[in-house]
C-alpha cells in the first residue's frame, strides 16, 4: 500500500542534543511538509518542499532545518532541542501536480518527541 | 489574517447524530477540508468542499456556505470509533493556497 512512513514513532532526546526525524513516502508526491503539533493545538506548518524547492515559514525557528535528498525521503533536523520543542511532528505529502499548494494532504503517523 | 473557529469539545451518544461547526475568516478562501485525528495519531482526510452545499460520503457529510464563512461536519449513526478530534482546515489563496488548520474539536462518544 502506498503510504507515508515516519521513523521513529517515539524519540527521546536531551536538551540541546541534535535529533533527526525521518519521513518517507511511496506515493510519489511532489510536495512534502513538516508540521509541529502540540497537545490540543492545530498542526503548525514548519516548512515544505515542492520537489527540491525548499519553502520555510517565516516564523519557523532557525533551530529547525530540513533536507530532502530525493523524492521519497525528507528529514527534519532539530539542531539544539529545547523543552518547548517537545511535540508531535507530522510529515505530510500532496500531489502538487499543478501547483505547490492546496491539494489534499496525506499524513504519516507522526513522531512524538520528548526532550529531557 | 485568518481565523478558524470550532468548538473545543463535544459529547454525543452512540447511534446518534452530531454536527461540528466551523467558522472561518480569510482574505482569500479557496476550499475547506475536514480531517479526523485519533489521539496520538496523524490526521486523516475526510472531506473537501469548495462550492456551497452538502457533500455526502457514507456516514459523514460536510456542508459549506462561502457567503457565511461557515462549514459543518455531520456524523450519523455514531460509533465508538468516531471518538477523535475533527480538524477544520481552510485553503487561502492570498497565502499561496496554504492550508491553515483549526485547533480541532474533540468529540467524545458515550455508549
Amino acid at each position: 500500500d502506498a503510504m507515508v512512513i515516519q521513523n521513529p514513532r517515539y524519540q527521546v532526546t536531551q536538551f540541546g542534543k541534535p535529533v533527526t526525524l525521518s519521513c518517507s513516502q511511496t506515493l510519489n508526491h511532489n510536495v512534502m511538509y513538516w508540521y509541529q503539533q502540540k497537545s490540543s493545538q492545530a498542526p503548525k506548518l514548519l516548512f515544505h518542499y515542492y520537489d527540491k524547492d525548499f519553502n520555510n515559514e517565516a516564523d519557523t525557528p532557525d533551530n529547525f532545518q530540513s533536507r530532502r535528498p530525493n523524492t521519497s525521503f525528507c528529514f527534519l533536523d532539530i539542531r539544539s532541542p529545547g523543552l518547548g520543542d517537545a511535540a508531535m511532528y507530522l510529515c505530510a505529502t500532496s500531489r502538487g501536480d499543478t501547483r505547490p499548494w492546496g491539494d489534499t494532504q496525506y499524513f504519516g503517523p507522526g513522531t512524538r518527541l520528548t526532550v529531557l | 489574517g485568518q481565523n478558524i473557529d470550532q468548538p473545543t469539545e463535544m459529547t454525543a451518544t452512540e447511534g446518534a447524530i452530531v454536527q461540528i461547526n466551523c467558522t472561518y475568516q480569510t482574505s482569500g478562501f479557496n476550499g475547506l477540508f475536514w480531517y479526523q485525528q485519533h489521539a496520538g495519531e496523524a490526521p486523516t482526510f475526510l472531506s473537501y468542499n469548495v462550492l456551497d452545499g452538502l457533500e455526502e460520503k457514507g456516514r459523514f457529510s460536510s456542508f459549506l456556505s462561502r457567503s457565511k464563512g461557515y462549514s459543518y461536519l455531520l456524523l450519523k449513526e455514531l460509533q465508538m470509533k468516531d471518538s477523535a478530534s475533527y480538524l477544520c482546515a481552510v485553503r487561502d489563496t492570498n497565502r499561496d493556497d496554504k492550508i491553515i488548520f483549526g485547533k480541532g474539536t474533540r468529540l467524545h462518544i458515550l455508549p
